[in-house]
């Protein structure tokens, strides 16, 4: 299976400055990188998302790089702002007999302070 | 977008009884829907994946007996726990993947808050 590793647990920031979540992912064959963001008591919100066919996608303020040879991904989040406080998972899918499947992380929570 | 519906978001419940949770895909058609559970501060944990029509596939560790799923059309899964314990209380989330694939799309539910006193 899938074993993906997230870091830091707990992330405090200054409102403005950045934030940056790093995932390590241990199947070579995963394909699909999706980030989430969840706030309390809600499922979780798809934020930015990344295939292995890809080195780096951006979206505003959110950014995400994969290197495939390390098989790391991260979350770069630009001029943070108090509502980006919340729980962020990493999550890595892959193909074949486990299509669809997706295995988390165990989520970084982040707080943006005024 | 993708919208999922996921009912109720709040149960409360007696041990024992037995409590059936819905998802609904609003605006796409869902082969295959899974099923999460997530324990307070802590990620989520695939549970079991739904494929319309067919029998549920369970994670190693999820009693097939006790959550039963089932998947009757293309915009519907449900989760039922049976004989519910208060080691069952946690939030149970679903997600939907489109049948028409292509964006590897999972759009997740808002979540089921289940407690059993």
């Amino acid at each position: 299976g899938e074993n993906v590793e997230q870091h830091p647990s707990t992330l405090s920031v200054q409102e403005g400055d950045s934030a940056v979540i790093k995932c390590t992912y241990s199947d070579s064959a995963s394909n699909y990188f999706p980030w989430y963001k969840q706030e309390l008591g809600k499922g979780p919100q798809l934020i930015i998302d990344i295939r292995s066919n890809v080195g780096e996608k951006k979206d505003q303020r959110i950014a995400v790089t994969l290197n495939k040879t390390a098989k790391h991904f991260s979350l770069h989040i630009t001029e943070t702002q108090p509502e980006d406080s919340a729980v962020y998972f990493c999550a890595a899918s892959w193909g074949g007999d486990s299509w669809g499947k997706l295995q988390f992380g165990a989520g970084t929570q982040v707080v943006v302070t005024p | 977008g993708a919208v999922v519906s996921q009912h109720p978001s709040r149960v409360i419940c007696k041990s024992g009884t037995s409590v059936k949770i819905e998802c609904r895909s609003l605006d796409f058609q869902a082969t295959t829907m899974f099923w999460y559970r997530q324990f307070p501060k802590q990620s989520l944990m695939l549970m079991a994946t739904s494929n319309e029509g067919s029998k549920a596939t369970y994670e190693q560790g999820v009693e097939k007996d006790k959550f039963l799923i089932n998947h009757a059309s293309l915009t519907l899964s449900t989760l039922t726990v049976t004989s519910a314990h208060p080691e069952d209380s946690s939030f149970y989330i679903c997600s939907a993947m489109p049948t028409q694939g292509g964006n590897y799309g999972y759009t997740f539910g808002s979540g089921t808050r289940l407690t059993v006193v």
